[in-house]
């Protein structure tokens, strides 16, 4: 079966580096994606990440290790707008794109 | 033009209504998708939509109906929906043509079946 497995929820203070996990076991890899969602509103896209390694934007990075089906998104300098779902997403052999449940993440001051 | 634009933002239908939901899209891609979003829960794919033709139908009852009148818009067809059915309704869109892209959202309708 298709899994893809992340926190449910995370607290982190402003200002400070918050890691958000996600393992996946699907049915063939093409590619992983981090998506944010505000509550309420729509997913917008972070980052994707196909090959193993991290793949750095601004405040945020990804990283991916096939082997392990693992990836992680690093959220670095926080900020109170950084409160959001954090939605892990791979892309399957069929090309399907298979959610994660997504990880609420809390920023307090 | 960057964005996917999704109408109505609210919609409220009784369980014999016909309503229909639309989107829109100007960035030339040739792939659009609906997704159903229940309260904390990830989007559920619902439909895909390649160059204009149905590719993907995720055994959703007939109760929902898409359409594709051109390749910027793509539509949502309501009739005979029961409460379960209420959720965030979204579309998005990507290039297509390959296999990989990232889609892009529209900001969604919420929709309350009574």
């Amino acid at each position: 079966g298709q899994n893809i497995d992340q926190p449910t929820e995370m607290t982190a203070t402003e200002g400070a580096i918050v890691q958000i996990n996600c393992t996946y076991q699907t049915s063939g890899f093409n590619g992983l994606f981090w998506y944010q969602q505000h509550a309420g509103e729509a997913p917008t896209f972070l980052s994707y990440n196909v090959l193993d390694g991290l793949e750095e934007k601004g405040r945020f990075s990804s990283f991916l290790s096939r082997s392990k089906g693992y990836s992680y998104l690093l959220l670095k300098e926080l900020q109170m707008k950084d409160s959001a779902s954090y939605l892990c997403a791979v892309i399957d052999s069929n090309y399907q794109l298979i959610w994660g449940a997504g990880t609420k993440l809390i920023i307090k001051p | 033009d960057t964005e996917v634009t999704q109408t109505p933002k609210h919609l409220v239908m009784g369980m014999t209504n016909k309503k229909s939901l639309k989107c829109e899209q100007h960035m030339g891609h040739r792939a659009m998708y609906w997704y159903k979003q229940k309260a904390k829960k990830p989007p559920e794919l619902m439909f895909v939509y390649s160059y204009e033709k149905l590719s993907i139908n995720e055994s959703v009852p007939s109760r929902f109906s898409p359409e594709c009148p051109n390749s910027s818009l793509l539509n949502l067809h309501l009739h005979a929906l029961q409460p379960e059915d209420s959720a965030l309704y979204l579309c998005a869109s990507s290039q297509g043509g390959t296999e990989v892209d990232e889609q892009f959202f529209g900001p969604g309708t919420r929709l309350t079946v009574l």
